[in-house]
């Protein structure tokens, strides 16, 4: 079964530093989505990409965090510098959208997070 | 401004006790009502999609329902490998989607 894949699976570090986060979508899918969820919240979208372009970054805090998808296939999303409160769970996902009809997204399984 | 409201916020059942997660939502725009289950620690697993107002849909022990402001995810006889977080998600204009906090269902045996 095809699924979303993500790297690494926990991340330590400490404020100030840089952190990358790499996302491998589901084969074909031509939208990815990274999500950060806060514990006990549900998740919300920093940034959508159809193919290599972005579709929506408006919740991307645009000093700090930075992604990309150069061939339109794997994703990477960076913090520089990292803060305490970017402590979380970063999930991507990926759909085969954006018609209607092919909305739904699959997740992997997350970066967690813990900024010190 | 897009929202999405789940409640309870928090369940606890018997194992066997059937139950409802009620998920209200904005009407406009909306492409798509989205269920997930969430294990601690994990990614949301895809459970429905539901796009019109009396679509139904059902998986084991789950249903899930729409009506024109809100979803139910209905549970009938839960075991305790039913115990997780249940989010709910509007889609957006452009794909996205727009999560509730969710609802933590815990099932004793």
């Amino acid at each position: 079964e095809a699924e979303v894949a993500q790297s690494p699976r926990y991340k330590i570090t400490e404020k100030s530093q840089a952190v990358a986060f790499w996302c491998d979508p589901i084969s074909g899918h031509a939208t990815l989505y990274w999500y950060r969820q806060i514990l006990g919240q549900g998740p919300e979208l920093l940034v959508q990409f159809q193919d290599e372009s972005v579709v929506d970054d408006s919740q991307l805090p645009k000093d700090r965090f930075s992604a990309e998808r150069l061939k339109g296939v794997d994703s990477t999303l960076k913090i520089q510098p990292a803060e305490l409160g970017d402590s979380a769970m970063y999930l991507c996902a990926s759909s085969s959208g954006p018609a209607e009809g092919q909305e739904t997204q699959y997740f992997g399984p997350g970066t967690r997070l813990l900024v010190l | 401004e897009d929202q999405v409201t789940q409640s309870p916020e928090a369940l606890r059942l018997q194992e066997g006790e059937s139950s409802s997660l009620n998920c209200s939502y904005t009407v406009s725009g909306l492409r798509g009502l989205f269920w997930y289950r969430q294990d601690p620690g994990k990614g949301p697993e895809f459970l429905f999609t539901l796009y019109s107002a009396g679509e139904e849909k059902e998986k084991e022990r789950l249903k899930a329902t729409l009506t024109k402001k809100e979803s139910f995810l209905h549970i009938t006889a839960p075991k305790p490998e039913d115990s997780a977080t249940y989010l709910c998600a509007r889609g957006g204009s452009q794909g996205n989607l727009i999560f509730g906090k969710g609802t933590k269902l815990s099932v004793k045996p």
